[in-house]
This record gives C-alpha cells, sequence and structure tokens, in this order.
C-alpha cells in the first residue's frame, strides 16, 4: 500500500515555462512534507517543505502547494532552467518517524 | 505496485554489538539497491550503491568496514552496522530499482530504526 504516490513518472518542459510536479498520499497522519532532488549517481538532496497547517511555501523559484482535502500537494518551478532537470521525490513526515517517499518523476527541461 | 520491505522495523542494541538490516524487493527483481541514512532534519545520506552479486560502492566519508553490505540475490540486501556505537543511531532506508538504476525510479522501503544503547 503506497502512502505517497506519484503518477507521474515523467515530464517535460520548455526552458522557462512552469514545471507542475504532482503528488498525492493517503496518510492524514502526516503533519509535514518534502521534496527532494536527485541527480544520477547522487543520493536526494532536500529542496523545499511545508507543514501540513500551511497551504502554500514560497522558496525562490520553487513553491509548494498543499490541498489537504484533496491529499495533494504539488510543487511548481517557475521559470524552469536546464539544471532543473533531475528525479524529484515527495515525502510525508510525521513528527521525528522516519519519511514515507513516493517513487519520482523525473523532470526534463528542453532548451 | 512495487514493494520494497525491510526488516527489523526497529532495532534496540547495545553499544559494540553488530546489527543487520534486511531490505526485500517483494515483487520485482531488484539489480540495485541504495542505502540511505536519514539524519535530523530529514535530510538523507546516500551510504553506499549495491548492485547483485558485486561488490557496493560506498560514497565518500562512509566506512566500508563498518557498514557492510551485501547484495547476494536479486531480491535482498542487507546492511551490518558493525560495532555499533550511539553516534549511529539513525533510521536507516533502503530503496530498490529494477532497472539497474538507468529510470531513476526508485522504491523506497519503510526504514529500520535503530538505537544504539
Amino acid at each position: 500500500d503506497q502512502q505517497v504516490k506519484q503518477n507521474s513518472p515523467s515530464l517535460s518542459v520548455q526552458e522557462g515555462r512552469i514545471s507542475i510536479l504532482n503528488c498525492d498520499y493517503t496518510n492524514s497522519m502526516f503533519d509535514y512534507f518534502l521534496w527532494y532532488k536527485k541527480y544520477p549517481a547522487e543520493g536526494p538532496t532536500f529542496l523545499i517543505s511545508i507543514s501540513s497547517i500551511k497551504d502554500k511555501n514560497e522558496d525562490g523559484r520553487f513553491t509548494v502547494f498543499l490541498n489537504k482535502s484533496a491529499k495533494h500537494l504539488s510543487l511548481h518551478i517557475v521559470p524552469s532552467q536546464p539544471g532543473d532537470s533531475a528525479v524529484y521525490f515527495c515525502a510525508g513526515g510525521k513528527g521525528n518517524e522516519k519519511l514515507t517517499f513516493g517513487t519520482g518523476t523525473r523532470l526534463t527541461i528542453i532548451p | 505496485g512495487a514493494v520494497v520491505s525491510q526488516h527489523p522495523s526497529w532495532v534496540i542494541c547495545k553499544s559494540g554489538t553488530s546489527v543487520k538490516i534486511e531490505c526485500r524487493s517483494l515483487d520485482f527483481q531488484a539489480t540495485t539497491m541504495f542505502w540511505y541514512r536519514q539524519f535530523p532534519k530529514q535530510s538523507l545520506m546516500l551510504m553506499a550503491t549495491s548492485n547483485e552479486g558485486s561488490k557496493a560502492t560506498y560514497e565518500q566519508g562512509v566506512e566500508k568496514d563498518k557498514f557492510l553490505i551485501n547484495h547476494a540475490s536479486l531480491t535482498l540486501s542487507t546492511l551490518t552496522v558493525t560495532s555499533a556505537h550511539p553516534e549511529d543511531s539513525s533510521f536507516y532506508i533502503c530503496s530498490a530499482t529494477n532497472s539497474g538504476g538507468v529510470t531513476d525510479t526508485q522504491y523506497f522501503g519503510p526504514g529500520t530504526r535503530l538505537t544504539v544503547l
């Protein structure tokens, strides 16, 4: 039973446009969510997080939106840059417990 | 969907003892498995990459003699923390891919919480 799902394994976006990465979850006990970015042969690196009591968190070009009623979160990257090409994982967490990860979405930015 | 399990989910051990953690892919053959350690503030550190039938590739700074990894079959990889110390207490998470890491889709295990007293 996958508690965190990323239903799109891949996404291609033109440089300069907005990239929207989606994530759905089933566990209503999560009290925060995170997005990680992963380049080939490297471990995931933390990108941005959001508390479950908020519906938006913004950091530069990256914004995460949380819709608790729909159990859905999304990561918006605008404008998209070639260096954003990577695999993005969303994860849910509760307190100091372990994270639950999605399977990832490969984002390709087309120059 | 693909499932990866870890056993045990939580282990408490005395300082100086060794602990083995198993990572299994339940419904697919995992050509490559990754071991991560979850640090405070939820950052993940890749410890090593293990390919079935060959030696694991360790990341810089990870002691291979302390963290022994064995990937004996296409469905099982083990991480043994030897002579564990309190500073080794952490979550250890594995992930698996069934395509040699090419597609980057990884299925994460549920994690193992290690507490060293």
